[in-house]
């Protein structure tokens, strides 16, 4: 398997740019979570989806910022207009679901994206 | 709300040295505990999970711990490797939307030859 998938590795815009971030969970997993960490706030919960529905969004900083799962092979995170603020690395991770096998709620993480706002 | 604290921020060993690394929270109601290790750039590796209900759980050359009357998981390292130089973080569920996990900073651990 080829793990969490995410895009664009690396991505620099410009303030007030559109920037959109791609996920492609492990297959067969049914759980999506969406991570920021920064050197100040380390690893923050955004947002997390089960079955494709927003489970819980309570992290997502403002409405400047949305994700989607239109399917169970892929989400995004779109922040829109992008801030200098909005600068750290976006991490997705996936796990086969919820309930009480600990495998279940196992957490897998892809490799993140840099995102820099000028 | 569960806040989760990691002590030391940083530690360097020289090679073949046993370690422990700190984690603690603040509320004991918790599903679960997971160790990652995230490498410079990299996402996290999971390393260990241990359920509320257990007391440790052992990989290879990684043994975690739980006490959760006391808040306190710590994470036994035997036989340092320069290739367990890393960043560790730990994590906690809390039994109030056990899906959710909230992170530690991380202990930046650096093992010299």
């Amino acid at each position: 398997d080829a793990g969490v998938i995410q895009s664009p590795r690396h991505e620099v815009t410009e303030m007030g740019q559109e920037v959109t971030l791609r996920c492609k969970p492990i297959s067969g997993h049914n759980s999506l979570f969406w991570y920021r960490q920064t050197m100040m706030r380390g690893l923050e919960l955004l947002i997390y989806f089960n079955n494709n529905v927003p489970i819980d969004d309570s992290g997502m900083p403002e409405d400047r910022f949305s994700a989607k799962m239109p399917n169970a092979s892929f989400s995004t995170l779109k922040i829109q207009p992008s801030e200098p603020r909005d600068s750290a690395v976006y991490f997705c991770a996936s796990s086969l679901g919820w309930g009480g096998r600990a495998d279940y709620n196992e957490q897998f993480f892809g490799p993140g994206t840099r995102l820099t706002v000028l | 709300k569960q806040e989760v604290t990691q002590i030391p921020a940083a530690l360097s060993v020289p090679e073949g040295e046993n370690l422990v690394l700190n984690c603690s929270f603040t509320d004991s109601a918790i599903y679960n505990l997971q160790w990652f290790r995230q490498d410079p750039g990299k996402g996290l590796t999971s390393l260990l999970l241990i359920q509320s209900s257990q007391r440790e759980q052992t990989s290879g050359r990684l043994n975690a711990s739980l006490d959760k009357s006391s808040g306190r998981s710590t994470l036994y390292i035997a036989a340092s490797q320069p290739g367990d130089s890393a960043t560790y973080l730990c994590a906690v569920r809390g039994i109030q939307g056990a899906q959710k996990l909230v992170f530690g900073q991380g202990t930046r651990l650096t093992i010299n030859p």
